[in-house]
């Protein structure tokens, strides 16, 4: 069964740093694509980041950019979110995701962690 | 970047009701395009991608269609576990983007 679990999560205060990490099992993890998704209070989801196999190509939305970085460590079948100079508005739920066999759509889903940004 | 506009944003339906969410881009994505549903507190569930193409597990009920700007989920018989909320997302570019959700409610 895939599971994605992820961690990390918390109350930070504006310009703090955060490192989420994502756990994941049941699956062949070193092979697969890996996203970060959020979800502000009562808000849709966006997109934030994704991260190939072996850790060389990474995209990011424009409004993380040089702020925050993804990782991954194949051999510990983790995923990780680097949340730098972080905002008030960066505050949500943050869903680890694994890219589908077919296109860049999520298949699988974590539980989310919850990220708070306030003083 | 790419927009995706849903409609509408909430839908009132009874059970056994045939229910269409539209989905939006603004420039064509040809069929990289995925539904989600989603319940209160829970993580997105992958319904359809491709537009059409249903996901192991959900049930035949639920239907995608549409190519290039215009995209349609339809559920020919709402059933009570499909009240929630329903995501579009296109994967044809770079930032992937999300309609801002439907939610369909009693």
């Amino acid at each position: 069964e895939v599971q994605l679990v992820e961690s990390g999560g918390g109350l930070v205060q504006p310009g703090g740093s955060l490192r989420l990490s994502c756990a994941a099992s049941g699956f062949t993890f070193s092979i697969y694509w890996m996203s970060w998704v959020r979800q502000a209070p009562g808000k849709g989801l966006e997109w934030v980041a994704n991260i190939k196999q072996d850790g060389s190509e990474k995209y990011y939305v424009d409004s993380v950019k040089g702020r925050f970085t993804i990782s991954r460590d194949n051999a510990k079948n983790s995923l990780y979110l680097q949340m730098n100079s972080l905002r008030a508005e960066d505050t949500a739920v943050y869903y680890c995701a694994r890219k589908g066999t077919a296109g860049r759509y999520s298949d699988y889903w974590g539980q989310g962690t919850q990220v708070t940004v306030s003083s | 970047d790419i927009q995706m506009t849903q409609s509408p944003s909430t839908l009132s339906a009874s059970v056994g009701d045939r229910v269409t969410i539209t989905c939006r881009a603004s420039q064509s994505i040809s069929s990289w395009l995925a539904w989600y549903q989603q319940k209160p507190e829970k993580a997105p569930k992958l319904l359809i991608y491709e537009a059409s193409s249903l996901e192991n597990g959900v049930p035949s009920r639920f239907s995608g269609s549409g190519s290039g700007t215009e995209f349609t989920l339809t559920i020919s018989s709402l059933q009570p576990d499909d009240f929630a909320t329903y995501y579009c997302q296109q994967y044809n570019s770079y930032p992937l983007t999300f309609g801002g959700g439907t939610k369909v409610e009693i």
